[in-house]
């Protein structure tokens, strides 16, 4: 089993809409937590920082479950230049980084 | 901003040749890590390194070594190349092992 799952997708939605991809992980002792955005053949990205408390940056939203394990993004008013997939990553140990294996999202018009 | 820098970036080797692969962190970042990415995959992590000291290994082949300098560029060398090591290749660096940055990544192809 992998450390970090997340649904391949692809999630395939109009411009304008909503929507979240859900991520978990398996080791409780996950220090810190990110979403990082690959287009293709280029390099992760890193979107944002993924906080106890949650966070909000712009039309993205990031929130983090402890106890359930599992760290969520939604993307509100879908752009065309959001296509792109995905990738959770979760920080065990400071050393080691964990990736899931991202989630495609399309964005159509 | 400074970025991560790799050099270079594509490559294209014969089987059983050898490679080094470059990577100049962003300044002030002491942690570097390098991946590989094979076509539709997610990265897998190889190796890292925090203050020039290895810190920690991956699915790093015995075939690949790497080493941080002492102005914390990285190297990663590849010897006996296999057709299975075409694969991009990224080197992300973080300041004290938090947030990764990644560079642009290296695009190796093993004819």
């Amino acid at each position: 089993r992998k450390e970090v799952e997340q649904d391949p997708g692809p999630f395939n939605v109009p411009e304008g809409a909503t929507v979240a991809f859900n991520c978990t992980y398996s080791n409780s002792a996950s220090q810190s937590f990110f979403w990082y955005r690959q287009d293709c053949r280029k390099e992760p990205k890193l979107l944002m920082s993924v906080y106890s408390s949650g966070n909000e940056d712009g039309r993205f939203t990031a929130q983090l479950n402890r106890a359930s394990q599992y760290i969520s993004l939604l993307i509100r008013d879908s752009k065309l230049s959001d296509s792109a997939t995905y990738l959770c990553v979760v920080n065990y140990n400071f050393n080691k980084f964990y990736f899931g294996s991202g989630t495609k999202l399309n964005v159509k018009p | 901003a400074a970025g991560v820098i790799q050099s270079p970036r594509h490559l294209i080797k014969e089987k059983r040749e050898t490679a080094t692969l470059k990577c100049y962190p962003i300044p002030r970042h002491d942690t570097v890590y390098w991946y590989q990415q094979g076509p539709g995959q997610d990265p897998q992590f190889l190796i890292s390194f925090y203050e020039k000291m290895q810190s920690d290994k991956g699915s790093i082949p015995d075939r690949f070594s790497a080493q941080q300098f002492s102005d914390y560029h990285s190297e990663l060398n590849m010897s006996s190349l296999e057709l299975g090591d075409s694969a991009l290749y990224f080197c992300a660096s973080s300041p004290q092992r938090d947030t990764q940055y990644f560079g642009p990544g290296t695009r190796l192809t093993v004819l």
